[in-house]
C-alpha cells in the first residue's frame, strides 16, 4: 500500500532563517506530487505541482521554492522565511487535484 | 475556474442524515465535482467525486442536478466521528501548465455532530 511521510511535524523558525521541509512517498512510482499551505483562518492553497523528477510548476507567486531530486521525494524550501510563511504545510500525491489525492500528516510551521 | 459557495457551518444530531450543498454556477463542461473531509491538524481525505446525476460509495452519496450548478453531499446516519470540515472542489482533470490549477480549497463547511 502507498504511504506518504512528511517531516518535521512541527517547526518554529525565526524570520529570515532558511527552511527545508521534506516529503516522501512509498508504494507508488512516478506519482504527481503537490505542496499545499493552509494559513490560519484561510483555505488550503496549492503551492507547487510536480509531474516528475526536476519538473516543478509554481501555482502562486511566493517566497518559497520546491525541488524533486528523486522520483518519490519532494522538498519545499525557502532562503529567508517571512512571518507570512507561517502555516500548515501539506504534501500530497495522486492525479489531478480535482481527482483523488492522498495527503501526508503535515508540518506546522511557525515563523517568529 | 468555477467558484464554489458552501455554508460555513452546520449542526446535526447523531444518527441523522446530513446534506451539505455546494453552489458552482459557472461550472465548465469538463469540470468534475470532488468532496474532501478534513479533521483538525490533518490533511484532507477524499470522500467522493462525480460529474452528473448520482454517485454513491461506502461513506457518502453525491447528488448532481442536470444543470450541474450545484451539488449535494449526503452523509447517512452521522456519528460524532464525522465532525470535520467538508470541502467542495470543482475543476477539470487536465493540467495545461504552470498556474493552471490555481487551486484553493476555500474554508469549507464545518459540520458539528451533537450527541
Amino acid at each position: 500500500s502507498q504511504t506518504i511521510h512528511q517531516w518535521p511535524a512541527t517547526l518554529v523558525q525565526p524570520v529570515g532563517s532558511p527552511l527545508s521541509l521534506e516529503c516522501t512517498v512509498e508504494g507508488t512510482s512516478n506519482p504527481n506530487l503537490y505542496w499545499y499551505r493552509q494559513a490560519a483562518g484561510r483555505g488550503l492553497q496549492l503551492l507547487f505541482y510536480s509531474v516528475g523528477i526536476g519538473q516543478i510548476s509554481s501555482e502562486v507567486p511566493q517566497n518559497l521554492s520546491a525541488s524533486r531530486p528523486q522520483d518519490r521525494q519532494f522538498i519545499l524550501s525557502s532562503k529567508k522565511l517571512l512571518l507570512s510563511d507561517s502555516g500548515f504545510y501539506l504534501c500530497a500525491w495522486g492525479g489531478s487535484p480535482y481527482n483523488e489525492q492522498f495527503f501526508g500528516p503535515g508540518t506546522r510551521l511557525t515563523v517568529l | 475556474l468555477a467558484k464554489t459557495t458552501q455554508p460555513i457551518s452546520m449542526d446535526s444530531y447523531e444518527g441523522q442524515e446530513v446534506n451539505i450543498t455546494c453552489s458552482h454556477n459557472n461550472i465548465a463542461t469538463n469540470d468534475y465535482i470532488t468532496w474532501y473531509q478534513q479533521f483538525p491538524s490533518q490533511g484532507p481525505r477524499f470522500i467522493i467525486q462525480g460529474y452528473k446525476t448520482k454517485v454513491t460509495n461506502e461513506v457518502a452519496s453525491l447528488f448532481i442536478p442536470a444543470d450541474r450548478k450545484s451539488s449535494t453531499l449526503s452523509l447517512p446516519r452521522v456519528s460524532l466521528s464525522d465532525t470535520a470540515v467538508y470541502y467542495c472542489l470543482v475543476g477539470g482533470t487536465a493540467y495545461s501548465g504552470a498556474g493552471s490549477y490555481q487551486l484553493t480549497f476555500g474554508k469549507g463547511t464545518k459540520l458539528s455532530v451533537i450527541p
